[in-house]
């Protein structure tokens, strides 16, 4: 069984507190590891995709590193705002079965 | 334009009906999938079709049978409804089946069965 574990599961921050969230992942077979952003009653979306060992990306404030040996990935999120509340998914797309695993997510609520 | 669309959102029926559910995609994407959304929100992966053709079939009972007309429609047929069966299904796409190819999602269809 493959597992996908996300800590915290939730958060809640003041608006302008920096942030991070962990997504743990199998290190063996590892493929690709996905971000998304899914907020309250729409569809998640696509953050960052990952594949090789030492990624990171960036999209405006948020960032992501990649540890494929360690099976770990980290979300930061500077400077929070009220919009970027949401429930932050992460999926691990393993080599041996080709499926994307997702996590439960972190569900992050910044205060005003 | 919405690139990913489910039809219905909201679909409760009883116990033992047949329903079906669909999903259109007018991205131009070669790879369509079902999840489901869980009681304990986890998205599982149920169905994969790559060009209307079945890749990926997880231990989904058989009563859900899904149907690629074209590559741009996934719809999902689900037979003699079961109270178990209530969950919110997502359809999604990706380019290709690969690595980094991103899934986008359509919104959900809430199914409730009583």
């Amino acid at each position: 069984i493959l597992n996908v574990e996300q800590s915290p599961q939730s958060l809640h921050v003041q608006e302008g507190d920096s942030t991070n969230f962990t997504c743990s992942f199998p290190s063996s077979n590892f493929y690709a590891l996905h971000w998304y952003r899914w907020e309250t009653a729409k569809s998640p979306e696509a953050l960052f995709v990952m594949t090789l060992n030492g990624d990171e990306k960036k999209k405006g404030r948020i960032s992501a590193t990649l540890n494929t040996k360690e099976g770990y990935s980290y979300l930061y999120i500077k400077g929070s705002q009220p919009e970027d509340s949401a429930t932050y998914l992460c999926a691990f797309r393993s080599g041996a079965t080709n499926k994307l695993i997702f996590g439960t997510g972190t569900l992050l609520a910044v205060q005003p | 334009d919405t690139a990913v669309s489910q039809t219905p959102k909201y679909l409760v029926t009883q116990m033992g009906n047949d329903k079906s559910i669909k999903c259109e995609q007018n991205l131009g994407h070669d790879t369509m999938y079902w999840y489901k959304q869980d009681s304990k929100k986890f998205l599982k992966i149920m169905f994969s079709y790559n060009n209307k053709e079945l890749i990926i079939n997880e231990t989904v009972p058989n009563r859900f049978s899904p149907k690629s007309p074209d590559k741009a429609h996934l719809n999902l047929h689900i037979n003699s409804l079961e109270l178990g069966d209530s969950a919110v299904y997502f359809c999604a796409s990706s380019p290709l089946d690969r690595a980094n190819s991103p899934l986008h999602f359509g919104n959900g269809t809430r199914l409730t069965v009583t």
